[in-house]
């Protein structure tokens, strides 16, 4: 178990740019999540993954956001043309879906839009 | 709509003293409920949890916690902290579906300082 794996650690870009983030789950995962932490408030939910298929998504994702897992393994969150609200904590969990089980976290992909 | 509150923002306890963050939440169904802690700049690392069966759960690093239906709390619990577990804490409320979990619900975090 090498855990859940995101990149980058950290990102800084300018507003209007473009940015991705991976997310790589645990391996026999086959649910995969995406939250959004702002300073000071607890990890908001933005989508989640069963396999390739995208069950779920906030209204906190707007049309500029857009996350994908082409192949039911690891998962990319796009954001384009960014804004300064943008800037937070981009964090990714997986789990496993059968009977009851826990998301495990991984280290996030910090986001700075200047 | 679920919902979780934190009502403290900070804590300050002394080392070696006793704990209790609390928790309330807002859930329609019987609730899935956990605690989680995250160090400066790390994930979240998943404390304890529960589902169903006992009301008081054991988790990692001394931690406990009670589930009061009654009073829609579940509060942490550790006897005695140590330095270390200064952190910010989050509990969460989870739904399920489909056999897996839809995603969770976090409060706003109540941030622990140990003080010597």
């Amino acid at each position: 178990d090498t855990g859940v794996s995101q990149d980058p650690r950290h990102k800084i870009t300018k507003r209007g740019q473009n940015v991705t983030f991976r997310c790589d789950p645990i391996s026999e995962h086959n649910r995969l999540y995406w939250y959004r932490q702002t300073l000071g408030q607890g990890p908001e939910f933005l989508t989640y993954f069963q396999n390739e298929a995208q069950l779920e998504k906030s209204r906190l994702l707007s049309d500029r956001f857009s996350a994908e897992r082409p192949k039911g393994s690891f998962s990319t969150l796009e954001i384009q043309r960014t804004e300064q609200g943008d800037s937070a904590m981009y964090l990714c969990a997986s789990s496993f879906s059968q009977g009851v089980e826990k998301l495990f976290f991984g280290s996030g992909t910090q986001l700075s839009v200047l | 709509a679920q919902s979780v509150t934190q009502p403290d923002i900070h804590i300050t306890v002394s080392e070696g003293a006793s704990l209790e963050l609390r928790c309330n939440y807002s859930y329609g169904a019987t609730p899935y409920l956990f605690w989680y802690v995250q160090s400066p700049g790390q994930g979240l690392q998943l404390l304890l949890k529960y589902f169903s069966g006992d009301t008081l759960v054991q988790g990692i690093k001394g931690f406990e916690a009670e589930f009061k239906r009654s009073q829609s709390s579940f509060n942490l619990r550790k006897p005695s902290v140590h330095w270390s577990d200064a952190a910010e804490y989050f509990c969460a409320v989870g739904s399920y579906s489909g056999g897996g979990a839809d995603g969770l619900t976090f409060g706003k975090g109540t941030h622990l300082i140990i003080q010597p």
